[in-house]
């Protein structure tokens, strides 16, 4: 079946980095991508759509400058997290859809926790 | 406002137990999808609905979608310990694909 890999599962690094996650298609290729944002025992957050070859889409209240989105090819979409802080911290899940499958459900990634410390 | 409304949010069961989830909207979906979650993982589908009215099962779970679209609902019969987990539903409104998500059911069932 259709699978989403994201990497990497697991960040810890200090406040003021830069992390990126990185979201593929793996076996499909998907024009759209979604990012989420989830918090300990509560549902999905949807932070963006990413295009691809053209600029993401923000829900409100979400900062572009904060959280840069790329979707440079059919298969790999790139969160960055500028300048995390601890608030930051919290498990990011992309999710995909074959682009030739309209009617058809999102497939997720694993997810990445990401730790500021 | 919250789009779809999911409740309860907690539940805490005995083995063998009963339990219904709900989904409760006043928009009219074309789809919508079920997801369990297990901690620290991605939610894995476990059923669309996609016609008003339409009954799914899976195994000892049984998913209702709405005769208008707007509500489904998630019936788990004997309930198991290993049913424990985040349920999520989502539904589609043919917006370019973004699912709308209910704020999550956290099912424990304990032996």
């Amino acid at each position: 079946g259709a699978v989403v890999s994201q990497h990497p599962s697991r960040v810890i690094c200090k406040s003021g980095t830069s992390v990126k996650i990185e979201c593929r298609s793996l076996d499909f290729q998907a024009t759209t991508m979604f990012w989420y944002r989830q918090f300990p025992k509560q549902s999905l957050m949807l932070m963006a759509t990413s295009n691809e070859g053209s600029k993401a889409t923000y829900e409100q209240g979400v900062e572009k400058d904060k959280f840069l989105i790329n979707h440079a090819s059919l298969t790999l979409s790139t969160l960055t997290v500028t300048s995390a802080h601890p608030e930051d911290s919290s498990f990011y899940i992309c999710s995909a859809r074959d682009r030739r499958l309209s009617n058809q459900p999102q497939h997720f990634g694993d997810g990445t926790r990401l730790s500021i410390l | 406002t919250q789009l779809l409304e999911q409740s309860p949010q907690f539940l805490s069961i005995q083995e063998g137990e009963n339990l219904t989830v709900y989904c409760n909207s006043s928009s009219v979906f074309s789809s919508l999808q079920w997801y369990r979650q297990e901690p620290g993982e991605g939610p894995v589908l476990l059923v669309t609905v996609v016609t008003g009215g339409e009954v799914k099962k899976l195994k000892r779970l049984t998913f209702q979608f709405g005769d208008a679209r707007k509500d489904s609902s998630l019936h788990i019969t004997a309930a198991q310990t290993g049913d424990t987990g985040l349920y999520l539903c989502a539904g589609d409104r043919n917006q370019g694909g973004k699912l709308i998500f209910g704020q999550g059911t956290e099912l424990s069932v304990k032996p």
